[in-house]
């Protein structure tokens, strides 16, 4: 079964400072990853993911991610974090294998403090 | 609608109850997902819906749990005899088609207490 973990439930980060939120993941087949951020009292919004094609991929709000399969990694990086970005983040494989199974298996979750 | 609706956003309720929360996902997607959010404990799959069958309720924690869908649209997550470990928030979302390439739309959320 597909699954993801990630590394760090707080993460603190002085704004204008470099995000990197760590998330390795282990999958029995090609992945497709997915990061999620979760602003208070709302739902989860996309903020990126990876299915095929490019492992560098951008998404919004300046962040990107790479995805290394050597390490099975698929860290999330922002170069100069501000204060809006505070918020939880997600990592998250499919849980698709060929069988009936669909959705997404997420990590517990990094909560991202931005010191002014 | 513009996105995913869920009711009722709170819900309180007393241990034995029944309680049953709503989704209304976004027009014209087939899929439909319940998930489960604790404190500290990231999202958990519940059920998949693709158009009104669930080919895939292996995350339902016990029988006590329980979803349908109908008309491919509207989904109820039902609980019954509530617990106080049922508490924590359901979210759903929904997409077209599968998920594989595609990207899950979430509602706010419906946030259960049990007393």
């Amino acid at each position: 079964a597909q699954s993801v973990t990630q590394l760090g439930s707080h993460v603190s980060v002085s704004e204008g400072a470099l995000v990197l939120l760590r998330c390795n993941y282990s999958s029995s087949v090609p992945p497709y990853l997915f990061w999620y951020v979760q602003y208070p009292n709302q739902g989860l919004q996309l903020l990126l993911k990876y299915t095929t094609g490019a492992t560098l991929v951008k998404g919004i709000n300046g962040f990107e991610a790479e995805f290394k399969k050597s390490e099975t990694s698929f860290h999330l990086t922002k170069p100069s974090a501000h204060m809006s970005d505070a918020a939880e983040y997600f990592c998250a494989v499919s849980r698709y294998s060929g069988g009936g199974a669909d959705g997404l298996t997420f990590g517990k979750g990094t909560h991202l403090i931005i010191q002014p | 609608g513009a996105g995913v609706s869920q009711s009722p956003s709170n819900k309180v309720t007393e241990k034995g109850k029944d309680v049953e929360l709503r989704c209304d996902p976004i027009s014209g997607h087939t899929a439909l997902y319940w998930y489960r959010q604790s404190l500290g404990q990231g999202l958990e799959f519940l059920i998949y819906f693709q158009g009104n069958s669930a080919p895939d309720k292996s995350g339902l924690p016990s029988d006590r749990f329980s979803a349908e869908r109908t008309g491919g649209s509207v989904s109820t997550l039902t609980i019954q005899r509530t617990q106080q470990e049922d508490s924590a928030v359901y979210l759903c979302a929904s997409s077209l088609a599968s998920l594989t390439t595609g990207e899950l739309f979430f509602g706010e959320g419906s946030r259960l207490t049990v007393l």
